[in-house]
């Protein structure tokens, strides 16, 4: 059982829009941390996607985005591509007994 | 261009100690702007952090609750390099294994993000 919750699975049709959540606590993204977004396709090691609630690194297209509020986070991808098709996780960081850095367990993304 | 290139088995027995060995290039393991990490991921248990190392003056180690009594993560500023030894190892460790970088600045590591990954090893425990 992962400390941040997501979504197993979300889909979308080519050129569409969706939100992947991630629903944590008061001791990790409500006290505050950061969250940041990872894409990780078959195969491959996780990428960095978005940093610090809402950057994105350079080279990252600007139809992936970032929020938070609360206790929960949220990544957004508008028009689609086929190439979007991969896994998702958020990641923060919980100052309670868990261990520092915590991950989501990961949505897996499908192009219709 | 930051790379880190990973190295080690890819199978260990039961009880046995893992290690693995993380050779960073295009960047210094006691850089002040840098904290190096082990991560795990699995089927069953998703992306699970093992620990971190990072160089503020000192040496500071944090380690993931899950392992902290089995882990070691050790740094060698020689030869530019971190590695992680797993103790007593179960077939509940099977995992692939991946080092990473978190970029800091100015103290503040948790705002970056692991912009950097190593490849990942595969490591099955198993008699």
């Amino acid at each position: 059982q992962s400390v941040l919750t997501q979504p197993p699975s979300v889909s979308g049709a080519p050129g569409q829009r969706v939100t992947i959540s991630c629903t944590g606590s008061s001791s990790n993204i409500g006290a505050g941390y950061a969250v940041h977004w990872y894409q990780q396709l078959p195969g491959a090691a996780p990428k960095l996607l978005i940093y610090g609630d809402t950057n994105r690194p350079s080279g990252v297209p600007d139809r992936f985005s970032g929020s938070k509020s609360g206790t929960s986070a949220s990544l957004a991808i508008t028009g689609l591509q086929a190439e979007d098709e991969a896994d998702y996780f958020c990641q923060s960081y919980d100052r309670g007994l868990i261990g520092l850095t915590v991950f989501g367990g990961g949505t897996k993304l499908t192009i219709l | 261009q930051v790379q880190l290139q990973q190295s080690g088995p890819g199978l260990v027995r039961p009880s046995q100690t893992l290690s693995l060995t993380c050779v960073i290039s295009g960047d210094s393991v006691s850089s002040n702007s840098a904290a190096w990490n082990w991560i795990r991921q699995s089927p069953s248990r998703g992306l699970e952090w093992l620990g971190w190392a990072y160089f503020r003056t000192q040496w500071y180690k944090d380690y993931g609750t899950s392992v902290s009594s089995r882990v070691i993560i050790n740094l060698d500023t020689y030869k530019n390099q971190f590695s992680l030894q797993l103790k007593s190892v179960t077939p509940e460790d099977t995992a692939v294994y991946y080092c990473a970088r978190t970029r800091g600045h100015g103290g503040d590591y948790y705002s970056y993000g692991v912009d950097v990954w190593g490849p990942g090893t595969t490591v099955t425990v198993s008699s």
